[in-house]
């Protein structure tokens, strides 16, 4: 079955660095894309970056775009997302989900983690 | 960037019911949304996809439908497991949006 499972996440001050991982299990990791979104407290889904199957290709949401870099390494099935000068506004559970683009469908994100908390603090 | 807004933000209904959320874009994403259904401290799950598709293992009480920038999500009779926030999500170009969110509370 598949899983994705969130670690990295804490609390952190303001202006530091962290870096989210995702392990995948259960499937191929190398044939799918993937998309990190987060969810601050009490607020709905923001899309934060994507990773197109095998990396060639990143895109960002315009309030991480050059703060974040999202990454992944298929020989370990591991999808990372390196966050510097963190803001309080980056407060959030940040999702890791698996893109179920295929040729003739569009993307979605069929398979998501739990979670990982990361809190922005002083 | 696309909006996708909502609504209602917020419903009440009781088990049987019939219930309808729509989602409104800000301009033609042809059939490339999907919905969502987050339950509280919970990861969200597919429901739909590319706007009537039931994704695998999701019970035939959901349904979706489009018409032109219009989508709707139906739920021909609530059951007790469907009281949750429900989400849009557009993918036709990026950055990729969601709309803020219906939650559905038991009446």
């Amino acid at each position: 079955q598949v899983q994705l499972v969130e670690s990295g996440g804490g609390v952190v001050q303001p202006g530091r660095s962290l870096r989210l991982s995702c392990e995948a299990s259960g499937y191929t990791f190398s044939r799918h894309g993937m998309h990190w979104v987060r969810q601050g407290p009490g607020k709905g889904l923001e899309w934060v970056a994507a990773i197109w199957n095998d990396g060639s290709k990143t895109d960002y949401g315009d309030s991480v775009r050059g703060r974040f870099t999202i990454s992944r390494d298929n020989s370990k099935n591991t999808l990372y997302l390196q966050m510097t000068s963190l803001r309080v506004e980056d407060t959030a559970v940040y999702y890791c989900a698996r893109d179920n683009w295929i040729v003739g469908s569009i993307t979605s994100y069929d398979y998501w983690g739990l979670g990982t908390l990361v809190t922005v603090s002083s | 960037d696309i909006q996708m807004t909502q609504s209602p933000s917020s419903l009440s209904a009781s088990v049987g019911d019939r219930v309808t959320i729509t989602c409104r874009a800000s301009q033609s994403i042809r059939n490339y949304l999907n919905w969502y259904q987050q339950k509280s401290g919970k990861a969200p799950k597919l429901l739909i996809y590319a706007a009537s598709g039931l994704q695998s293992g999701v019970p035939s009480r959901f349904s979706g439908s489009a018409s032109g920038t219009d989508f709707t999500l139906t739920i021909s009779s609530l059951q007790p497991e469907d009281f949750a926030t429900y989400y849009c999500h557009q993918s036709y170009s990026a950055p990729v949006t969601f709309g803020q969110g219906t939650r559905l509370e038991i009446k």
